[in-house]
């Protein structure tokens, strides 16, 4: 059961090129959640999806786009990376009613 | 508006010391606190969270809604403690987003 999925795990961007994030669950979660992690600000919530077919901005939209592209899957797009991007990205899944929200392991982006 | 406080960047303790980290929050209706991990270069962890009253590895946490806080405590520090800490709250409502504090890194020497 490998849970949350995030690929990559590394990228090295130049400043404009556009970049594509993916995730996936396999615990049949309802709602999927994108995250940056910065130092010192803790973890900050780009967009989500509630259920599939649904998404909404969260804290810090601005310059991502995101596809729920089914239940399983949760993509998070950058069109033109910008330097303040640079970031752990992290993938989260969780169920209805009272459960907890299941991380990915993280992909680390550094836009140059 | 919903706001998770952890006051402390960095704490450090002796093994064997007791640890308390500190969350307060802000909300107005009836949140629901949780207290993740994330041990070095590894993803987050559900720590503890405030309705299944439990301890977990030894830590505890009690929500006190007249200090708002939800400070997670042990009461003798291990090595393995050493890890990053979040606090966070999720106030319900569409998607049951979670605001995270901005995390304390707590440090065990020995």
């Amino acid at each position: 059961n490998a849970g949350v999925t995030q690929t990559p795990k590394f990228q090295v961007l130049k400043t404009g090129q556009s970049m594509t994030l993916q995730c996936a669950q396999d615990m049949n979660h309802n709602s999927m959640y994108w995250y940056r992690q910065d130092p010192g600000m803790g973890l900050r919530l780009i967009y989500y999806s509630a259920s599939e077919g649904t998404t909404d901005k969260g804290e810090v939209p601005n310059g991502y786009n995101v596809s729920r592209l089914n239940k399983r899957e949760f993509s998070l797009r950058l069109e033109s990376a910008a330097p303040s991007q640079t970031s752990v990205y992290f993938c989260a899944s969780r169920d209805t009613g009272d459960q907890p929200q299941h991380f990915g392991d993280g992909t680390r982006l550094s836009i140059l | 508006a919903q706001r998770v406080t952890q006051p402390e960047k960095l704490l450090s303790v002796f093994k064997g010391a007791p640890v308390e980290l500190k969350c307060n929050y802000s909300y107005s209706g009836s949140p629901e606190l949780f207290w993740y991990v994330q041990y070095s270069r590894q993803r987050l962890q559900l720590l503890l969270r405030h309705i299944s009253r439990e301890s977990i590895k030894g830590f505890t946490a009690d929500l006190n809604k007249g200090e708002t806080s939800f400070h997670l405590k042990k009461p003798f520090a291990q090595e393995e403690d050493s890890a990053m800490y979040y606090c966070a709250l999720s106030g319900g409502g569409g998607g049951n987003k979670l605001t995270f504090g901005t995390g304390t890194q707590l440090k065990v020497e020995l």
